[in-house]
Order: C-alpha cells, then structure tokens, then sequence
C-alpha cells in the first residue's frame, strides 16, 4: 500500500520568511496530493491541492510542486505570517478506491 | 462548517465502559472515516465506509466497532476492549475514497477517567 513520509516535523521561522515542506509517496499509481492545516484543537482543512497531471499549483502565499519521477511534493508558503502557525498534513491517494494515506505532520511556528 | 458534524465535543467514560461516538454528514457523500489523534501525533485510520452496509477496518481497528445503516450517518463505539481510548477522533467524509477532497468533522476529545 501506499506510505508518505513527511518532513521535517517541526520547523520554526521568523515572520516574513518562506517555510518550504516536503513529502514523499511510494505508490506510482497515486494522482491526488492535498495539503491540510489544522490549528490547535480543531479540525484540519484542506488549504491547497495538486493533481498528478499539473506540476505546481498556487494561491497567494501558497503554493505546491509534485514531482512524478521522484514521487515526492512540496509545500511552500511565502511571507509567513503568526496565523501560519498550525500543523499541516500532506496526503496521496487516487490509486484504487481507498482512503487517503496522511503523513506524520509539520508543526509550523511563525516568530514575530 | 462544511456540513459534517460530531457529538459530543467532549466525553468522559469510565474504564471499563463502551461510548458511542456520533457523526453526521449533510454533503451527500459517499464515504466516511473515522480518526483517531493523540497529542502531537497524525491522523491514523480506525474505520472507513464507502457505502450504506459496507465499511472495512483501517490501521488501528483494534477495540472500536461501527456502523453504516444511513449514507448520513456513520457512528463509532469506543469499546472496553481500547486499551488506551483517550485521544481526540475526527470523522471525515468524502465523494470518493482518495480522489478528492475529505471534509473533517470538529471532532471529539474522549477522556476515559
């Protein structure tokens, strides 16, 4: 089955720097990468998404980049701001009826 | 709030008793998923649904059970045989498993006393 590893799994920056992360897949056959926030006690939310058939995808101060070869992906979020701060998932799926495979996490801290 | 609602938002049992989890979807959805999250931890996968009558058992399925009698609603027992049920569960559904967006509930923090 499929296995995401995600990294690192915490990461601290200071306000108005970029935070970059990173996750890689096992299965081939997986085309759908969403990336979750979830502050602290609530739900995670989806904040961006990338198909397997588009290389990098943005909005505003997100944005993120799939390599198929390499089978890993990328989160990036510029001008970081203290309302960045969260825990944020990268997940594959699309490869046979199943659910979504998470990764560990990345507690994100924005210094101001 | 995305139309997936969970009950209670806190719930206190003691060792030894079974609890019932509620979920409940509006968003006319297929699927349906239950997670479990402890403290500084991911999202692991207890049970999944992807039909009314159907559901099959995720990474940790040990101790819990569930049903599917209603696309709208898929509850989760807590039973006494979890050996350590104290963590917050998320339930989450989904047109399709895998292929797009899961939308999660805002979820429940169980403490066993």
């Amino acid at each position: 089955g499929e296995n995401v590893e995600q990294h690192p799994s915490t990461l601290s920056v200071q306000e108005g720097d970029s935070a970059v992360i990173k996750c890689t897949y096992s299965d081939s056959a997986s085309n759908y990468f969403p990336w979750y926030k979830q502050e602290l006690g609530k739900r995670p939310q989806l904040i961006i998404d990338i198909r397997s058939n588009v290389g990098e995808k943005k909005d505003q101060r997100i944005a993120v980049t799939l390599n198929k070869t390499a089978k890993h992906f990328s989160l990036h979020i510029t001008e970081t701001q203290p309302e960045d701060s969260a825990v944020y998932f990268c997940a594959a799926g699309g490869s046979g009826n199943t659910p979504l495979v998470f990764g560990k996490g990345t507690r994100l801290s924005v210094i101001a | 709030d995305g139309g997936i609602t969970q009950s209670p938002k806190y719930l206190f049992r003691k060792e030894g008793q079974n609890v019932t989890l509620s979920c409940e979807q509006n968003l006319n959805h297929d699927a349906m998923y239950w997670y479990r999250q402890d403290p500084g931890q991911g999202l692991r996968l207890i049970y999944y649904s992807q039909i009314v009558n159907d559901f099959q058992k995720g990474d940790i399925a040990e101790g819990y059970s569930v049903s599917r009698e209603k696309k709208e609603s898929f509850p989760l027992t807590v039973t006494s045989a979890q050996k350590n049920p104290t963590a917050f569960y998320l339930c989450a559904s989904s047109m399709v498993p895998g292929y797009n967006e899961q939308f999660f509930g805002p979820g429940t923090r169980l403490t066993v006393l």
